[in-house]
């Protein structure tokens, strides 16, 4: 069974300060990983995946995800917090390996102060 | 270039009412999965449809919901008998395939309230 876990219910930062938001997984096949963002009273938009090539990925509003297969980890990045990324961030991960459901952990959210 | 359209926004119902809840996918997406999201919790898988046919239901509960996903018009997700514990955001999602490398767009929730 796949499996998506977010350590943090919420993280905190500085605006102009770097971000981390932590996401493991746990799937029997080929991971494949996705990080949306969700902001009040709307729906999740998607930031990035990663399916396979490098394990850096880039995304929307210049995030960026590293893939660590030993630690099987998706951490989001970004080097420059901003107070509009306050938000409900997901990590999702779906069975590389023909599955078609994608299973998502129970959300982050990030407080960025001016 | 319309994404997914959920409909309605809010929806208050009476305990013993049926809920439907719409979605529209994306144009040319024949795929759509519903989530459901409760207060200060994350995103539940609860269905996966493709276009007449239920392919994931596992979970769904068992009573008083239902889905479809008709050949014409818009994906239904049905509660009836709507208790206050149904009380949450209903999200659909589509995407293109089925294929693994398939992001999903998700539409914007319908909130259910059930008094």
């Amino acid at each position: 069974a796949q499996s998506v876990a977010q350590p943090e219910d919420q993280v905190n930062v500085a605006e102009g300060n770097p971000l981390t938001v932590k996401c493991t997984y746990s799937v029997s096949g080929n991971p494949y990983l996705f990080w949306y963002v969700q902001y009040p009273n709307r729906g999740l938009q998607f930031l990035l995946k990663y399916i396979t090539g490098d394990n850096l990925v880039k995304g929307s509003y210049g995030f960026e995800a590293e893939f660590n297969k030993s630690q099987t980890s998706f951490h989001l990045k970004k080097p420059s917090a901003l107070v509009s990324d306050s938000a409900l961030y997901f990590c999702a991960v779906r069975d590389g390996n023909g599955g078609f459901k994608t299973i998502f952990g129970a959300g982050t959210r990030l407080f960025v102060k001016a | 270039n319309a994404g997914v359209m959920q409909n309605p926004r809010h929806l208050v119902r009476r305990r013993g009412q049926e809920a439907r809840l719409r979605c529209s996918p994306v144009k040319g997406h024949s795929h759509v999965y519903w989530y459901r999201q409760l207060p200060e919790e994350g995103l539940k898988f609860m269905v996966y449809l493709q276009k007449e046919n239920i392919i994931d239901e596992s979970g769904m509960p068992k009573e008083r919901f239902s889905a479809e996903f008709p050949k014409e018009g818009p994906s239904i997700l049905r509660i009836q008998q709507v208790v206050r514990g149904d009380s949450a955001a209903y999200f659909c999602a589509s995407s293109p395939g089925q294929g693994t490398n398939y992001g999903y767009t998700f539409g914007s929730g319908t909130r259910l309230t059930v008094v």
